[in-house]
């Protein structure tokens, strides 16, 4: 099941434009992060926040969480072209035998356009 | 430091072979987890182990075997594959459940 959902689909902005997603979740969760993949390419951890946290920055990221509405969005500020990736939103749960899963959504495509 | 590195990058097999992905990490993390991404299914955990000798099931652990015998090294087995096991396969570590896991570059699995 998926517990991430992210908002929008697709993305597509010009170069130096702030880029916003957003993630919505079902059930109570630990942490969760961000991750940007590249096309064809491997995840890439951007950023962890903490259920007891609600905003985080990392350089021109800016993540949020409020775990009221259970939803956290992520802020691309000054986007570059090397921005354009799929980032996904991943919610963290702690599994029986010891370990954790997480859980992804599907994902948006941002596309910076020079 | 290497991080989380797999192999092969891209296998073809036929239904029926087995084949073994390899994953090691060189960050000494306890946590290790073997996750499969189909377009628009996510990412999927199949097996994951808490550290040396211990490994449990995921949510799609049908047809895969795992083993745990060093911290550094988490291979994922494909008994007898299968066309539904087309799929591109990510291996992770983490120092710890509460803390960030790291992916591999992936393998691209293509079964015929």
């Amino acid at each position: 099941s998926q517990q991430g959902e992210e908002d929008p689909q697709a993305l597509s902005i010009q170069e130096g434009e702030n880029a916003t997603m957003n993630c919505s979740y079902k059930t109570s969760i630990n942490n969760l992060q961000w991750y940007r993949q590249n096309s064809g390419r491997g995840l890439v951890h951007l950023i962890l926040i903490r259920s007891n946290e609600r905003e985080k920055h990392s350089g021109r990221l800016r993540v949020t969480l409020d775990t009221s509405k259970k939803s956290s969005s992520l802020l691309i500020t000054a986007s570059r072209a090397a921005d354009t990736a799929s980032y996904f939103c991943a919610t963290d749960e702690w599994l029986t035998g010891g370990g954790n899963k997480l859980t992804f959504g599907t994902g948006t495509q941002l596309k910076v356009e020079l | 430091n290497a991080g989380v590195t797999q192999t092969p990058k891209f296998q073809v097999l036929k239904t029926g072979q087995s084949m073994t992905l390899q994953c090691a990490q060189d960050m000494n993390h306890e946590y290790m987890s073997w996750y499969r991404q189909d377009p628009g299914m996510g990412l999927r955990l199949i097996h994951y182990s808490v550290g040396a000798g211990i490994t449990d099931q995921g949510e799609v652990p049908n047809g895969y075997n795992v083993s745990r015998s060093t911290t550094e090294d988490f291979p994922l087995r494909l008994l007898s594959a299968a066309p539904s096991q087309t799929s591109v396969y990510f291996c992770a570590s983490s120092y710890g459940r509460k803390e960030t896991q790291y992916f591999g570059p992936g393998t691209r699995l293509l079964v015929l």
